[in-house]
């Protein structure tokens, strides 16, 4: 059975700190692993990624695979009040996206 | 708006009466995935449809739930005989399969809320 478990489950910061998310995977038919931001609906897409040691970034977001050790993490640097939420993350491995339990980043003022 | 929409956004139901939700996937998309999702937990697959084939169903969809997407378009999941246990956030998503948008990513709904009383 597919697996992904993300670690921490929960983190409290302050604004302006960088943080470090963690993924790790066992996936059949491993083929790419996706970041969601969930706030109160539905996730919305942060990154997709296929290859190994290629760095995605999008401002102050950024994330990179490694399909050797099975991992991903996601990096925020500069953190703001807004980017509280539940981070998912999600493999593609047969035909559908098997997630994680997600972890809840709270980002204090 | 040309996102994933899904209807109702809550339902509240007593427990052994039948609901349904709908979902709207983003027209040329023709997976429609449906999810479901706890409190504090990650989304659970559930079952995936590629245009009407209903191609997977994972374990946890039990003989009181059914899925359809009749014409390959909108899809309608059902619950029968509601149970407590059944209260949680469906999430419906869809994605493309064409060769340029392979491995494109799910786009997801803002989900029913449902809680059985």
């Amino acid at each position: 059975e597919d697996k992904v478990v993300q670690s921490p489950l929960s983190l409290v910061v302050h604004e302006g700190d960088t943080v470090t998310l963690n993924c790790s995977y066992e996936v059949t038919n491993f083929r790419s692993l996706l970041w969601y931001k969930q706030e109160k609906k539905a996730p919305t897409f942060l990154f997709m990624l296929t290859s190994s040691g290629i760095e995605k970034k999008s401002g102050r977001l950024s994330s990179i695979l490694d399909k050797k050790e099975l991992f991903s993490i996601l990096n925020i640097t500069a953190t703001q009040t807004g980017d509280s939420a539940v981070y998912l993350c999600a493999c593609i491995g047969r035909n559908m996206l098997t997630f994680g339990g997600g972890t809840r980043l709270m980002v204090k003022p | 708006d040309t996102g994933v929409s899904q209807d109702p956004r809550h339902k509240i139901t007593k427990r052994g009466q039948n609901v349904t939700f709908r979902c709207d996937p983003i027209s040329e998309h023709n997976r429609l995935y449906w999810y479901r999702q706890t409190l504090g937990q990650g989304p659970e697959f559930l079952t995936y449809f590629q245009n009407e084939a209903q191609l997977e169903k994972s374990r946890l969809l039990s003989d009181r739930f059914s899925a359809e997407r009749p014409k390959g378009s909108f899809s309608t999941l059902e619950i029968q005989r509601t149970e407590q246990g059944d209260s949680a956030m469906y999430l419906c998503a869809s994605s493309s399969t064409i060769v340029r948008e392979i491995n494109s990513p799910l786009h997801f709904g803002n989900g029913t809320r449902l809680t059985v009383t």
